[in-house]
C-alpha cells in the first residue's frame, strides 16, 4: 500500500511553454502533498507543500507564479511549471503524507525528469 | 530549523564488507528520521524509518539504523553489502509536530568493487 505515481515520467519542452505534472496517491488519500525539485547529484529541497482544497504554502525562494500547485482532492495535486526556461530542467518528486499509527510518512512518487530546451 | 548532515560524499566498499553511513540531524526535539535509497534517474525508496521506542531499527534489503540522541546521529548499516546496494542514500528528518516538513541530507554515493 501507499502507492503514489507521478505523470509523465519524462517530459521535453520548448522553452516559454507550460507543463503539468500530475501526483497522485494511489491507495490512499493524502490531504498533504509535498513537492521537491532535484538537481543533478543534489539532494531533494523542498518546493512546496499543499493542502487539499487550500493554497499551497512556497519554501523561501520559490517563485509561486512560476510553479503553480493545485491539490483539488485527497488523491491528486498537480505542479504547472510555467513558462518553461531551461534554467527549470530539473528531477520533480512529489510525495503524499499519510498519518499511521507509529506516525507520519511521506510515500514519494517516481520523479518527472522536465527538460527545457 | 530542522537540519541534516551526511558528512561523507562518496563511499567505496567491497562487496561483502560491511558498510555505514553516517547522519547527524538538528532538530529540537524527538524527530521522525527516515533514510532512502535512490537509483539513478529513480525515485526515492524507503529503507526504514525511526518514529519511536527502539532504537535500533530494522528495513529492507537487511539494512538497519540506530538512532543515538545523545550523538544526535542516526546512523545506517549493512553488514554484507551486495553489487545491487550502489545507489545514492539519503537521510532525511521530520518534524514530529504537525508540519511535516521533511529535510532532506545531501546524499552519499554508493560504489560498490567487486
Amino acid at each position: 500500500g501507499a502507492v503514489v505515481s507521478q505523470h509523465p515520467s519524462r517530459v521535453i519542452c520548448k522553452s516559454g511553454t507550460s507543463v503539468k505534472i500530475e501526483c497522485r496517491s494511489l491507495d490512499f488519500q493524502a490531504t498533504t502533498m509535498f513537492w521537491y525539485r532535484q538537481f543533478p547529484k543534489k539532494s531533494l529541497m523542498l518546493m512546496a507543500t499543499s493542502n487539499e482544497g487550500s493554497k499551497a504554502t512556497y519554501e523561501q525562494g520559490v517563485e509561486k507564479d512560476k510553479f503553480l500547485i493545485n491539490h483539488a482532492s485527497l488523491t491528486l495535486s498537480t505542479l504547472t511549471v510555467t513558462s518553461a526556461h531551461p534554467e527549470d530542467s530539473s528531477f520533480y518528486i512529489c510525495s503524499g503524507a499519510r498519518t499511521s499509527g507509529s506516525g507520519n510518512e511521506q510515500f514519494f512518487g517516481p520523479g518527472t525528469r522536465l527538460t527545457v530546451l | 530549523a530542522q537540519s541534516v548532515t551526511q558528512p561523507d560524499i562518496h563511499i567505496t566498499v567491497s562487496e561483502g564488507a560491511s558498510l555505514e553511513l553516517r547522519c547527524n540531524y538538528s532538530y529540537g526535539a524527538t524527530p521522525y528520521l527516515f533514510w532512502y535509497v535512490q537509483s539513478p534517474g529513480q525515485g526515492l525508496q524507503l529503507l526504514l524509518k525511526y518514529f519511536s521506542g527502539d532504537t535500533l531499527v530494522q528495513g529492507i534489503k537487511g539494512f538497519e539504523a540506530e538512532f543515538k540522541r545523545s550523538q544526535s546521529s542516526f546512523n545506517l548499516r549493512k553488514p554484507s553489502v551486495h553489487w545491487s546496494d550502489a545507489a545514492e542514500y539519503f537521510c532525511a528528518v521530520m518534524n514530529s509536530g504537525g508540519y511535516q516538513k521533511v529535510t532532506f541530507g545531501t546524499g552519499t554515493k554508493l560504489q560498490v568493487i567487486p
